[in-house]
């Protein structure tokens, strides 16, 4: 069974550029979550998807990120203009529905983004 | 608002010995879950153990066992018989157990980088 992907692994851009960012969760998965990991702090939390529709958005930084799942299965997030303090790693995770007490988030490996 | 801290930005131990990473996080629920989480360099993140607080005997898997102390609000995790793949950055999370919702989102510490030595 393929993992979660994320596509690129590494993105350098210019401030004020546009970049998108894709996930593809395990096939089946209906969560999708959005995490970013900023140098030297902690993972926080983005958003989560249910399917396709947003379950909660409310780590969302700001109105220059956009994500979509459209047919809830892939997923993007879309920075656009993007700015330094962008930069960071942004993880994906995906989790089957319906088992909460035994569920388990499995992670993509990331993509590195880099504002300059 | 739920907090994970880490206190121990990184440790070392050497090959065959016994780590412990310590975990502590703050929460007014009574019901939820923890994590660690193992990220090796260049590789995504994999589940390593978790344990449900409800639950009073700490979680084992293997070599990793946790030290929960949920009076304390402490989650530590210790590596026996550390081998060389156990290099990685290691995570602490906290969930929610949400009753009649849906959102598990993970909160997170800011981790702990382990090295093993030859």
């Amino acid at each position: 069974e393929a993992g979660v992907t994320q596509f690129p692994s590494h993105s350098v851009i210019e401030k004020g550029q546009t970049v998108t960012l894709r996930c593809d969760p395990i096939s089946g998965h209906d969560n999708l979550y959005w995490y970013r990991r900023v140098m030297g702090k902690e993972i926080k939390f983005l958003l989560h998807f249910v399917k396709e529709s947003k379950q909660d958005e409310s780590g969302m930084p700001n109105n220059r990120f956009l994500a979509e799942r459209t047919g809830g299965t892939y997923s993007t997030l879309k920075v656009q203009p993007a700015e330094l303090e962008d930069s960071g790693v942004y993880f994906c995770a995906s989790s089957p529905r319906g088992r909460p007490r035994v569920e388990t988030q499995y992670f993509g490996p990331g993509t590195r983004l880099l504002v300059l | 608002a739920q907090t994970v801290t880490q206190s121990q930005p990184e440790m070392s131990v050497q090959e065959a010995e016994t780590v412990t990473l310590s975990c502590t996080y703050d929460t007014s629920e009574s019901d939820y879950y923890l994590f660690w989480y193992k990220q090796p360099p260049s590789r995504q993140m994999i589940l390593v153990i978790r344990q449900e607080a409800y639950k009073q005997q700490n979680a084992t898997e293997n070599r990793f066992s946790v030290n929960f102390q949920k009076a304390a609000k402490s989650f530590s995790l210790k590596i026996s018989d550390s081998q060389l793949g156990d290099a990685a950055m290691y995570f602490c999370a906290y969930r929610r157990q949400n009753s009649g919702g849906s959102n598990y989102k993970l909160t997170f510490g800011k981790g702990t980088l382990l090295t093993v030595n030859p």
